[in-house]
């Protein structure tokens, strides 16, 4: 059961570099999210999509786009990036964005900018 | 959303019950109660979730008092694999409301 797939995994980027995360899960979830997690502390939300051709910024969207390309798949991009974006980031997918629909996340994306 | 206030760290003797307290003194009638972990930076971990009743699956039970202010996950035998971050995380209803995260407790479960 593959649930939702994060790539790469790891990433060394250069400050003003860009690139772009890769999230798919394959559980037919309409809700999709993107979280980031710097050391020793919790995750925060920076962009979300409630369903198929809608994004929404969290609580951290500077520095980052999103693009639902489609059911499956949920993307983050740095344009520019800057070495406070050093974190490890999360794609989550959920059935619905209500809170009684559990939340299922991926394994995590190391992203290191020097 | 209200907000939980959580110990930040808790030991437990392997095999023996982990009880991990949280505070949500602030909930509200339609905020659910959720507990995730995780372990070692790996993505969180879907434990269990309640609105008022306890609750109880193959991983842990939820006890949830009854004024709805405070709530207990129990991991009944505990295993050096659950060593982990646990937080409990309040979330309404409605549609759009994500998960937010706090510091969590740090459980050590220790031979």
């Amino acid at each position: 059961n593959a649930g939702v797939t994060q790539t790469p995994k790891f990433q060394v980027l250069k400050t003003g570099q860009s690139m772009t995360l890769q999230c798919a899960q394959d559980m037919n979830h309409n809700s999709m999210y993107w979280y980031r997690q710097d050391p020793g502390m919790g995750l925060r939300l920076i962009y979300y999509s409630a369903s198929e051709g809608t994004t929404d910024k969290g609580e951290v969207p500077n520095g980052y786009n999103v693009s639902r390309l489609n059911k499956r798949e949920f993307s983050l991009r740095l344009e520019s990036a800057a070495p406070s974006q050093t974190s490890v980031y999360f794609c989550a997918s959920s059935e619905g964005s209500g809170g009684r629909n559990t939340i299922y996340f991926g394994e995590g994306s190391w992203l290191t900018v020097v | 959303d209200a907000k939980t206030t959580q110990p930040t760290s808790m030991d437990c003797a392997e095999g023996r019950a982990a009880n991990l307290p949280c505070n949500h003194s602030t909930i509200s009638g339609n905020e659910y109660v959720y507990w995730y972990r995780q372990i070692h930076s790996q993505g969180p971990q879907y434990i269990i979730h309640g609105l008022k009743n306890n609750e109880t699956n193959e991983m842990a039970s939820l006890i949830i008092t009854e004024d709805r202010k405070s709530s207990t996950l129990i991991l009944p035998h505990a295993t050096l694999r659950d060593t982990a971050v646990y937080y409990c995380i309040v979330r309404v209803l409605r549609a759009g409301n994500m998960l937010t995260f706090g510091g969590g407790t740090r459980l050590m479960v220790k031979p």
